[in-house]
């Protein structure tokens, strides 16, 4: 399955503990967004890069969470000094550049619980 | 104000009946794209159906379409022949065009179809 991957699929953690995520997007993919989705809401754009720039990083929540794309492949997102309130799904997608119509394509997802 | 609009928060239909879900969208942009995802309880959001604001006729896939009405800034998303599979929360969403380039998706608050046999 070529798909994106998100690893772990779930993670529980102490409050106040840092934690990161990876996302493996599809591999011919240069575009990767990530998002948090709460309870009963809709998923929330975060970031976004292009290739290993990240082009859009104001709508990250706080400078408790970081994002990075080093080579322009896989993405990791961090968090720091864990809060309750981070408890989220934490989706990544990717989609492919210069097509006409750029669908974005969601891995599973990683589910954070903070205890 | 919400960018994207879903009133409907939770519909029970019955097998085989047609469902419409209800979008409605505010934007200025006058290039824009419209998206339907499902997303089952597995968590993974699969992507459905596309609309881009210049597009003149309404977009089909499958039994998915989208009954798009510009003037009313809507863009229904209509499921014929439900099935027991369709159950699953529908999220409508946006992607607008800023300058220096694309950016991400938003979405509404999503609808929860439940098919009923």
């Amino acid at each position: 399955d070529t798909g994106v991957s998100q690893d772990p699929r779930h993670k529980i953690t102490k409050r106040g503990q840092n934690v990161t995520f990876r996302c493996d997007p599809i591999s011919e993919h240069n575009r990767l967004y990530w998002y948090r989705q709460t309870l009963g809401q809709g998923p929330e754009f975060l970031t976004y890069f292009q290739n290993e720039a990240q082009l859009e990083k104001s709508r990250l929540l706080s400078d408790r969470f970081s994002a990075e794309r080093p080579k322009g492949s896989f993405s990791t997102l961090e968090i720091q000094r864990t809060e309750q309130g981070d408890s989220a799904m934490y989706l990544c997608a990717s989609s492919p550049e210069g097509v006409e119509v750029e669908v974005a394509f969601f891995g599973q997802g990683t589910r954070l619980t903070v205890v | 104000a919400q960018k994207i609009t879903q009133t409907q928060p939770g519909m029970f239909v019955q097998e085989k009946e047609a469902v419409t879900l209800d979008c409605t969208y505010d934007t200025s942009d006058p290039s824009y794209g419209l998206f339907w995802y499902k997303q089952p309880s597995s968590g993974e959001m699969i992507f459905l159906i596309y609309q881009g604001s210049y597009d003149q006729q309404n977009a089909t896939e499958g039994r998915y379409s989208l009954n798009f009405q510009k003037a009313r800034k809507s863009a229904n998303l209509v499921i014929s022949a439900s099935q027991l599979g369709d159950s699953a929360m529908y999220f409508c969403a946006m992607r607008e065009n800023p300058p220096g380039g694309a950016d991400g998706l938003t979405f509404g608050k999503g609808t929860h179809l439940i098919i009923q046999p």
